[in-house]
């Protein structure tokens, strides 16, 4: 079936420092890719998000190509902060439902 | 603020007590889900509603039962809680999965 699946973490990295987290997807056709953040204590907030092969979905920052080839969609920052601590879902979306991967937990030191 | 509002935020029951986790959307969302979300295990869904009326097992529904009351609101009920059941639960809305959903804040849920 259908699945997701992203690095394991947690990652830790120093302010300023480039961000990539890696995902990989298995499905049949062609799915919506996104990626989701969670800050602690909150719901899981769209980050951005790619419906084509070769999309890049970007926000705050954030970019990620939707790779049909090697069905990727890596999550890269070039400088992270601080306040981008926060645990990263990466999932693809099949018959009007969302599969999640297990999520990244990213730790910035300041 | 418009979104998908989820009550209560936290809960404690004991072995064998009965609830329902409340959900509501102002965004006139047609889909409805609801998912469990445990360390190390992501989220899984637990029930979805594709529209007002109808209903669908996730992959977790065991245990569970919904209701899709009208258009705004999904509730999520616990006949007999077990602590394996303890877990944050989230409810979410969407237009079409092909877009993405709308997160709730969570209920966190423990069971003794």
């Amino acid at each position: 079936g259908d699945s997701v699946t992203q690095m394991e973490g947690p990652v830790t990295l120093s302010e300023e420092a480039f961000l990539t987290i890696n995902c990989t997807y298995t499905a049949t056709g062609y799915p919506s890719l996104f990626w989701y953040v969670q800050y602690p204590g909150e719901g899981l907030q769209l980050l951005l998000k790619a419906t084509k092969a070769d999309d890049k979905g970007s926000n705050k920052g954030f970019e990620a190509t939707y790779r049909k080839e090697t069905t990727s969609f890596h999550l890269e920052k070039g400088s992270v902060q601080v306040s981008d601590s926060a645990v990263y879902f990466c999932a693809s979306n099949r018959d009007d439902k969302i599969i999640f991967g297990k999520g990244t937990r990213l730790h910035i030191l300041p | 603020n418009a979104g998908v509002t989820q009550t209560p935020k936290f809960q404690v029951l004991k072995t064998g007590q009965s609830m329902t986790l409340q959900c509501a959307q102002d965004m006139n969302h047609n889909s409805m889900y609801w998912y469990r979300q445990d360390p190390g295990m992501g989220l899984r869904l637990i029930y979805y509603s594709a529209s007002e009326g109808t209903t669908d097992k996730g992959e977790v529904p065991n245990g569970y039962n919904v209701s899709r009351l009208n258009k705004r609101e999904f509730s999520l009920r616990l006949e007999s809680a077990a602590p394996s059941q303890t877990s944050v639960y989230f409810c979410a809305s969407s237009e079409s999965g092909f877009y993405g959903y709308t997160f709730g804040s969570g209920t966190r849920l423990t069971v003794v």
